[in-house]
């Protein structure tokens, strides 16, 4: 059992591209998310789904879109890259039956754009 | 919205004892979570705490009080390997009532 993967590792893209981070769990957990690591400001919601279909925006979702079209994969796309999105990508599920549970964290996607 | 404050950086000896506070202001409580964060790694599970009182789970234990909005972190027998930063999360109820608020973490150095 892999858990939750992301792809690609790390990723250097220019400004002004087009880019989809993937993230794939096999736990058949009903919510994912995304969030950015910067250093001296933690991790921050980008955007989650508490269930395929549904999508919703969490602390810094400007510049980002999801899409949940079923259980187990949840890409992230930068429509247009900005330097101020170079940060680490996280993509985490959980159980989520109603309330608050574990999360399970993927490796993280190192993007860098120039 | 939510308000986590943890320490920035804490260094403490092999075998020793290291508490790890948080203190947080939320509209809302839903329960309060402890990662563990190695460096270049995802973040890991350690504790979750919705009631007052100590969770505690081997060598790691957590607690809570919700009336001061408080929660510590405490490891004991430190190793080497527990070098690493600690988040603290907080859990709202609105929007869901799953969603995580974390705090920039405690980076914690185990020394010799």
């Amino acid at each position: 059992i892999a858990g939750i993967t992301q792809a690609p590792t790390s990723q250097i893209l220019a400004a002004g591209r087009r880019m989809t981070l993937r993230c794939t769990q096999d736990m058949r957990h009903n919510a994912m998310y995304w969030y950015r690591q910067d250093l001296g400001l933690g991790l921050r919601l980008i955007h989650y789904s508490n269930t395929a279909g549904t999508t919703g925006k969490g602390e810094v979702p400007d510049g980002y879109s999801v899409s949940r079209a079923n259980t187990d994969d949840f890409p992230l796309t930068l429509a247009s890259a900005v330097p101020s999105q170079t940060s680490v990508y996280f993509c985490a599920s959980s159980a989520y039956l109603g309330g608050p549970d574990t999360q399970y964290f993927g490796p993280g996607t190192r993007l860098t754009v120039l | 919205g939510q308000n986590i404050d943890q320490p920035t950086e804490m260094t403490a000896t092999e075998g020793a004892i290291v508490q790890i506070n948080c203190t947080y202001q939320t509209s809302g409580f839903n329960g309060l979570f402890w990662y563990q964060q190695h460096a270049g790694e995802a973040p890991t599970f350690l504790s979750y705490n919705v009631l007052d009182g100590l969770e505690e789970k081997g060598r790691f234990s957590s607690f809570l009080s919700r009336s001061k909005g408080y929660s510590y972190l405490l490891l004991k027998e430190l190793q080497m390997k527990d070098s690493a930063s600690y988040l603290c999360a907080v859990c709202p109820i609105t929007g869901g009532g799953n969603k995580l608020t974390f705090g920039t973490g405690t980076q914690l150095k185990v020394e010799l």
